[in-house]
């Protein structure tokens, strides 16, 4: 089945710790993405990576970071710096960041940090 | 900067009964509007969309309708049944870059 993989489903941690949260995508695609859902608001853009080895700030990118060394992964690290880090994490995917169309959606992994 | 607002927040029909979700988008540079539906512990996934050189789309029960020029655009479900009841979200996107609106929580009542 092609898809995008988030895990865990739900993390905890202590304040203070850093912590990554897991996305893989089969799709083949060059895009990916990652988003901050809070209750109430929309989706909250925090990077993005257009392609293998290069990945861009989105509108809240303090106190996360990412990688992307591989065209499938694109793990996100929630680090201490993070002032309000619990919260609902989205991956998501894209066939191509040039041209706007469908993102395809992770499964989300809850943070909770106390 | 560029936003999408969504109206309302919640809304609470009868089964049966159409609903009709609201956005309006301020980026001209927009062109395309996608609609996704997120069930509850799940990530959201796209149910219908709609690009700036039409000015509706129908598929079966769902819609969306798109004026451009008043920057607005809208999502109708007709004869809602209980497995509609979600979180729909709204977005705008020109280029790579989409905005959310904040959603819509719907409950279906049978």
């Amino acid at each position: 089945d092609g898809g995008i993989t988030q895990s865990p489903k739900y993390l905890f941690r202590k304040e203070g710790q850093n912590v990554t949260l897991s996305c893989e995508q089969n799709l083949n695609h060059d895009a990916m993405y990652w988003y901050r859902q809070d209750p109430g608001q929309g989706l909250r853009l925090i990077y993005y990576s257009q392609i293998v080895n290069d990945f861009q700030k989105g509108d809240i990118a303090e106190g996360y970071s990412v990688s992307r060394e591989k065209k499938e992964s694109f793990p996100l690290t929630v680090t201490s710096a993070q002032k309000n880090p619990t919260a609902f994490y989205l991956c998501a995917s894209s066939p191509s960041w040039t041209g706007a169309g469908e993102q395809y959606f992770g499964p989300g992994t809850r943070l909770t940090v106390t | 900067g560029e936003n999408v607002e969504q109206h309302p927040s919640t809304l609470s029909v009868q089964e049966g009964d159409s609903a009709v979700i609201k956005c309006t988008y301020s980026d001209s540079a927009s062109n395309y509007f996608p609609w996704y539906k997120q069930e509850l512990g799940k990530g959201p996934q796209l149910i219908i969309d709609i690009r700036s050189n039409v000015g509706e789309k129908k598929d079966q029960r769902i819609a969306v309708t798109l004026n451009k020029t008043a920057k607005h655009f809208s999502l109708h479900i007709t004869e809602t049944q209980p497995e509609d009841s979600a979180v729909y979200f709204c977005a705008a996107s020109g280029g790579f870059k989409t905005i959310f609106g904040a959603g819509t929580r719907l409950f279906v009542k049978a």
